[in-house]
């Protein structure tokens, strides 16, 4: 139990154009979805919190009209990233708990690589 | 910043018990501690938590010390598919539920 999955699981974009990540938990319902970035050999340095039916929480320094985040149903988040630039290159990972459970389960990552 | 710190590497021989120590001397009463590993190019797995009492799964042990300000995952027969990245965490505040990640233990099973 407590699956969740990630599509695309690679992408390469050119420079300016808009990204789409898709979070899917697949058998429970998410009430809070994360979203994470990770450089390499770096740690993962979490985005934002999505709780379904709100609007997202972004961290500091994250700008969240460049990384738009959608939580419209309990079982799927959406991460865009738009404008892409390659410095916008990295891995992105995306956790999920239910309600009343803290532990987060993470979908297996998808790397975007700009061009 | 991380509420935890953890050894940035260890080496660990195949089939012997591999310690993982974490400290986490701000942590608060009722904060569990998390255990996750990180296998290169994969999301981060989870394999334990615990709060106040030891705790045992498929995977691993959890010690965790009178205090609460320390805690060993322990491994007791590594394997070379052990070979990882793990990450302890603590909540970064109650009612957040949102994970501070920290430098991890860069986990290395030799054969």
């Amino acid at each position: 139990g407590a699956v969740v999955s990630q599509h695309p699981s690679w992408v390469i974009c050119k420079s300016g154009t808009s990204v789409k990540i898709e979070c899917r938990s697949l058998d429970f319902q998410a009430t809070t979805m994360f979203w994470y970035r990770q450089f390499p050999k770096q740690s993962l340095m979490l985005m934002a919190t999505s709780n379904e039916g709100s609007k997202a929480t972004y961290e500091q320094g994250v700008e969240k009209d460049k990384f738009l985040i959608n939580h419209a149903s309990l079982t799927l988040s959406t991460l865009t990233v738009t404008s892409a630039h390659p410095e916008d290159s990295s891995f992105y990972i995306c956790s999920a708990r239910w309600d009343g459970q803290e532990t987060q389960y993470f979908g297996p990552g998808t790397r975007l690589l700009v061009l | 910043d991380a509420k935890t710190t953890q050894p940035t590497s260890m080496d660990c021989a195949e089939g012997r018990a591999a310690n993982l120590p974490c400290n986490h001397s701000t942590i608060s009463g009722n904060e569990y501690v998390y255990w996750y590993r990180q296998i290169h190019s994969q999301g981060p797995q989870y394999i334990i938590h615990g709060l106040k009492n030891n705790e045992t799964n498929e995977m691993a042990s959890l010690i965790i010390t009178e205090d609460r300000k320390s805690s060993t995952l322990i491994l007791p027969h590594a394997t070379l598919r052990d070979t990882a990245v793990y990450y302890c965490i603590v909540l970064a505040g109650s009612g957040t539920y949102k994970y501070i990640f920290g430098t991890g233990t860069r986990l290395k099973v030799l054969a």
